[in-house]
This record gives C-alpha cells, sequence and structure tokens, in this order.
C-alpha cells in the first residue's frame, strides 16, 4: 500500500522568508501527485499537480518538483505571506489501472508570522 | 459559485443513529469521490463512482456505510447505527477523466 510521509509536520517562519515543504512516497509508481491546501475546518484546495512525466510546475510563488524514482516531492514558497498560513497536503495517485482515488500525507501546518 | 458543493456543514448525532450527506459535484464532472478526514491526518479513500456506477470502495467503508449516486449527478452518504469512531470531516471531491480533484468544504460529523 502507497504510504505518504510529510516533514515537517508543523514550520513557523517570519513573513518574506522562501521555504520549501517536503513530501515522499514508498510507491514510485505514481500516476500523478498533487499539492492542496487546507485552511482550519475548511475543505482542500487543489494548488498545483504533476503528471509523472513532469519534473515540476509553477503557479505564482508556488513552485513543486517531483522526483518519481526517488519518491519525493518538495513544495516551494517564495516571499512567504501572512495568508500563506495554512496545512498543506500533497497525494499521490496510482498507476494501476482503475485505482482512482489518491493517497494523502498528514500534512505540514505552517505559519508565517508577520 | 460552480465549485462542489456538501450538504450540511455540520452535523451532531447520537450514537445509534443514521446520518445522511449530500454532494453536489461540478456538473461537467463524471468522478465523484467521498473521502473521511480525522483530527490531524490527511483524508483517506472511501469510494470513488464514475456517473452512476460505484466502481471503488475501500476497506474503510463497513456494511454501516453506503453510498449512492443516483443519475449520475449528486451524491449521497449514508452512515448507519451511527459510533462514536465515526467522528470526522466528510470530504467530496469530483473530477474529469485523471484530472485534478476538486474538493467541497466537507461535511463535520460529531457523534455524542
Amino acid at each position: 500500500k502507497q504510504e505518504v510521509t510529510q516533514i515537517p509536520a508543523a514550520l513557523s517562519v517570519p513573513e518574506g522568508e522562501n521555504l520549501v515543504l517536503n513530501c515522499s512516497f514508498t510507491d514510485s509508481a505514481i500516476y500523478n501527485l498533487q499539492w492542496f491546501r487546507q485552511d482550519p475546518g475548511k475543505g482542500l484546495t487543489s494548488l498545483l499537480l504533476i503528471q509523472s512525466s513532469q519534473r515540476e510546475q509553477t503557479s505564482g510563488r508556488l513552485n513543486a518538483s517531483l522526483d518519481k524514482s526517488s519518491g519525493r516531492s518538495t513544495l516551494y514558497i517564495a516571499a512567504s505571506q501572512p495568508g500563506d498560513s495554512a496545512t498543506y497536503l500533497c497525494a499521490v495517485k496510482g498507476d494501476e489501472t482503475g485505482a482512482n482515488n489518491l493517497f494523502f500525507g498528514t500534512g505540514t501546518r505552517l505559519t508565517v508570522i508577520p | 459559485d460552480t465549485g462542489v458543493s456538501q450538504d450540511p456543514r455540520h452535523k451532531i448525532t447520537k450514537r445509534g443513529q443514521n446520518v445522511t450527506f449530500r454532494c453536489d459535484p461540478i456538473s461537467e464532472h463524471n468522478r465523484l469521490y467521498w473521502y473521511r478526514q480525522t483530527l490531524g491526518q490527511g483524508p483517506e479513500f472511501l469510494t470513488y463512482f464514475q456517473n452512476e456506477a460505484q466502481l471503488e470502495k475501500s476497506r474503510l467503508l463497513s456494511d454501516r456505510f453506503s453510498a449512492e449516486r443516483p443519475k449520475g449527478s449528486f451524491s449521497t452518504l449514508e452512515i448507519q447505527r451511527t459510533e462514536q469512531g465515526d467522528s470526522a470531516m466528510y470530504l467530496c471531491a469530483s473530477s474529469s477523466f485523471f484530472e485534478t480533484q476538486y474538493f467541497g468544504p466537507g461535511t463535520r460529523l460529531l457523534v455524542l
């Protein structure tokens, strides 16, 4: 069974800092990987999706990379802002025929201090 | 707003009661998913529909849980004889073929 791990579990940074969140997965046979943001008590907002054939995706201040062979992904956030404070979750989708569910990590809780 | 919607947003019930949640996906999405999230954990997959067909069910989905998607539009998730361990956030997501899953705001269930 796919296992997804996110390190660190929590992170506090001062406003303006660049930061990196890490995600690792045990089975490299993935179809894609998604990064999500979750605010307290709310649903998930998709940030970036990387297909297994891609190395990275960028959206604004966010950049996600994927190293499928080593089972790792990183989410880079540039010039962090207090509004970035949330829990960030990564999720992988397997490439087996008929497999449609996502396997999630437990998330990194980010606090950006003004 | 054409996002995924869920109803109710919050539900408090007594142990042993039945509850039903509703999810309305993005209209053009043919795939619908249910996940469960407990405090401090990532969401865990429960079940998946393609149109009206339920194609995958997790082992987490005990026989007290049933999900339907009549006509391939909205979906319902029913929990019978609720237990305190069922307390969680129930999340619904939808997608088109193999694309990004878009999540609803969730239904938070508390079983007393």
